[in-house]
């Protein structure tokens, strides 16, 4: 069975207090693994795709990294409007994701 | 990548009573999925929805309950029937981002938050 897990569940920062986002995931078959961004209110915002390990993505302050068992969020320098609810989802033999819980990330100024 | 619309954007609801939420897709699509985000907790796949046969439902979500039509290739709506207070939740629909691959991922209609009182 799919499982994702997320950690830590809820992290503060100070602005350009730089860290990562833990994503440890359990599939059949991984077509992809997905990061997104979920503002208060929103629907998940798409950041990421990897595909295979040793794969990495940057887009701004964030970096995604994947290796065989999981997945790193990377925030470097992060700033106030970096404060999201980060989800990490796979995709295995089905179409559709399956998500994890989430990190509450506050980046304080 | 593909822009999706969904109404209502919230609403209360009296229990007992049904809402139908509607998704709009900007582009023809294939699949639509329905998920359910419960407060505090992380999504949950409801159903896919194909054009021209019947949803295909997960585990612990029934049609008689989440009933989906799909009309088209850019439309569908979920009806969440016969509320009760634990059907408070936020609704999406996704698509896939874009044709041709997943790099675009899947998008997110901005969801439906519902509440039943």
């Amino acid at each position: 069975e799919d499982q994702v897990t997320q950690s830590p569940e809820a992290l503060r920062l100070q602005e350009g207090e730089s860290s990562s986002l833990n994503c440890s995931y359990t599939v059949s078959g991984l077509r992809g693994l997905f990061w997104y961004r979920q503002d208060p209110g929103k629907g998940p915002e798409f950041l990421f795709t990897l595909y295979s390990a040793g794969e990495e993505k940057e887009k701004e302050r964030l970096k995604a990294t994947l290796t065989k068992k999981e997945s790193f969020l990377h925030i470097t320098a992060p700033k106030p409007e970096d404060s999201a609810t980060y989800l990490c989802a796979v995709q295995g033999g089905a179409n559709n994701l399956f998500f994890g819980t989430g990190t509450r990330l506050t980046v304080i100024p | 990548s593909a822009v999706i619309s969904q109404k209502p954007s919230r609403d209360i609801c009296q229990r007992g009573t049904s809402l139908t939420i509607q998704c709009q897709v900007d582009s023809q699509v294939t699949m639509m999925f329905w998920y359910r985000q419960q407060p505090g907790q992380s999504l949950t796949l409801i159903a896919t929805a194909n054009q021209g046969s019947e949803a295909t439902y997960e585990s612990g979500f029934v049609i008689d309950k989440f009933p989906i039509s799909r009309p088209n290739l850019t439309f569908s709506t979920l009806t969440v029937s016969n509320m009760s207070p634990e059907d408070s939740s936020i609704y999406l629909c996704s698509v896939e981002g874009a044709t041709g691959g997943l790099n675009y991922g899947y998008t997110f209609g901005s969801g439906t938050r519902l509440t039943v009182v």
